[in-house]
């Protein structure tokens, strides 16, 4: 039961480049998100994605990029990075039933340094 | 201004201590939710709650919607509670994801 998987769990990168982080459920859970956890901020929603081929932005998406061809999968995408990036990035999915309101299941985290 | 609002920041106890943390907001809801995270880092929902009390184990948590406050009360604490406790709420109206408050940085000593 393998749950909700991140990579990579850690990542530096330069200024500019561009970086994918991947996120991978097995449960078929129809609604995943992604956040950001900054000190100072607490967690926030960049995007969200209610199933596949759908997703919308949270309220922090500027200079990300999201996608959902399958189900099971959840890349988010930082165009050119910025140090402003630098973050702790979290996915995570719920609704078993199809409910958003359900429990929402948390990724392990990747630490994203943009130097 | 932030719509979830935790207190208190910081909280050191001694073991065997009764805590409370609360949790006030100040939107609509359709559901709260308690989150753990671990010095790991790692993230757990403990509850999910759209009206009165749940509890597991030590951990009870309730909410007042008319007052749009809610608490999580862990009973007989033990050092390993010691973690970052987190609010959180969805929004009613459309919006899916969860909104969060700056956490709750709990240490039990023993």
């Amino acid at each position: 039961d393998a749950g909700i998987t991140q990579s990579p769990r850690y990542k530096i990168t330069e200024t500019g480049r561009q970086v994918t982080l991947m996120c991978h459920q097995t449960w078929s859970h129809s609604y995943m998100f992604w956040y950001r956890q900054d000190l100072g901020h607490g967690l926030r929603l960049i995007y969200y994605s209610a199933a596949a081929d759908i997703t919308d932005k949270g309220e922090v998406p500027d200079g990300y990029v999201v996608s959902r061809s399958k189900t099971e999968n959840f890349p988010l995408t930082l165009e050119s990075a910025t140090r402003s990036q630098t973050s702790v990035y979290f996915c995570a999915s719920s609704g078993r039933g199809g409910s958003p309101g359900d429990t929402q299941y948390f990724g392990p985290g990747t630490r994203l340094t943009v130097l | 201004k932030n719509e979830v609002e935790q207190s208190p920041q910081n909280l050191t106890a001694q073991e065997g201590e009764f805590i409370t943390i609360n949790c006030s907001y100040s939107v609509g809801i359709s559901a709260l939710h308690w989150l753990q995270q671990h010095p790991g880092g790692g993230i757990v929902s403990l509850f999910m709650l759209s009206s009165g009390k749940k509890k597991h184990g030590r951990l009870i948590a309730t909410i007042n919607i008319q007052e749009k406050h809610s608490s999580l009360h862990i009973t007989a604490s033990h050092p390993r509670d010691s973690a970052v406790y987190i609010c959180a709420v969805r929004q009613g109206g459309g919006a899916d994801g969860l909104t969060f408050g700056k956490g709750t940085h709990l240490i039990i000593q023993p």
